[in-house]
């Protein structure tokens, strides 16, 4: 079985170019997360969708962040206009459902660097 | 604001020895941990849990330890192999909630 599928895998633009991240969840899987590395704060969780309905984007930084999932098998970030210190590792999991006890499958990760 | 904290960015262990890793958080409502563990260019995957009505779990050369009075948890990996060098991350969530992640510990095991 595929597991949680991202892309790209890097993202190089520059300062106030918009950017798409893309990710396929693991087929069956009803809740979507996107999480974002730093070194400063380690894993952040930006936004999670429970059966393709956003339900907590309190993490997405500010309004040039955007998360769309419409369909079980896709989703998006995108980020208009872009930011130097957007640069990160930008991360897609998927779980069977948002619950105690359920585990994140994560993909690859997309690394975003904002000239 | 960081509710999952991992104090130590790094740690060196003589293979054979045992690697301990800690995680400390700050919300009590917290009843269930998890430990992954990253590959450089890849994503986390899971390596061991504990739920907050146990105090150890073990699978394996991983075994995770749960103190709640003291919101630490920590995970040993006995014996410690070279394979085992990646960067651990310690998560947590509360009932119905999300998982909070900490910044996590690159662990170097030498041959």
């Amino acid at each position: 079985d595929a597991g949680v599928i991202q892309s790209p895998r890097h993202e190089v633009t520059e300062m106030g170019q918009e950017v798409t991240l893309r990710c396929k969840p693991i087929s069956g899987h009803n809740s979507l997360f996107w999480y974002r590395q730093t070194m400063m704060r380690g894993l952040e969780l930006l936004i999670y969708f429970n059966n393709n309905v956003p339900i907590d984007d309190s993490g997405m930084p500010e309004d040039r962040f955007s998360a769309k999932m419409p369909n079980a098998s896709f989703s998006t970030l995108k980020i208009q206009p872009s930011e130097p210190r957007d640069s990160a590792v930008y991360f897609c999991a998927s779980s069977l459902f948002a619950g105690v006890g359920e585990k994140l499958f994560f993909g690859s990760g997309t690394q975003l660097s904002v000239l | 604001d960081q509710q999952v904290k991992q104090n130590s960015p790094s740690l060196s262990v003589q293979e054979g020895r045992i690697s301990i890793l800690n995680c400390d958080y700050t919300n009590s409502m917290f009843d269930y941990f998890l430990w992954y563990k990253k590959y450089p260019a890849e994503g986390p995957t899971f390596l061991i849990s504990i739920s907050s009505i146990k105090d150890k779990n073990e699978d394996g050369r991983f075994t995770v330890f749960l103190n709640k009075s003291a919101k630490h948890l920590s995970l040993h990996i006995v014996p410690s192999q070279p394979g085992d060098s990646a960067v651990y991350f310690c998560a947590a969530s509360a009932p119905g909630n999300q998982f909070y992640f900490g910044t996590g510990t690159s662990l170097t095991v030498i041959p």
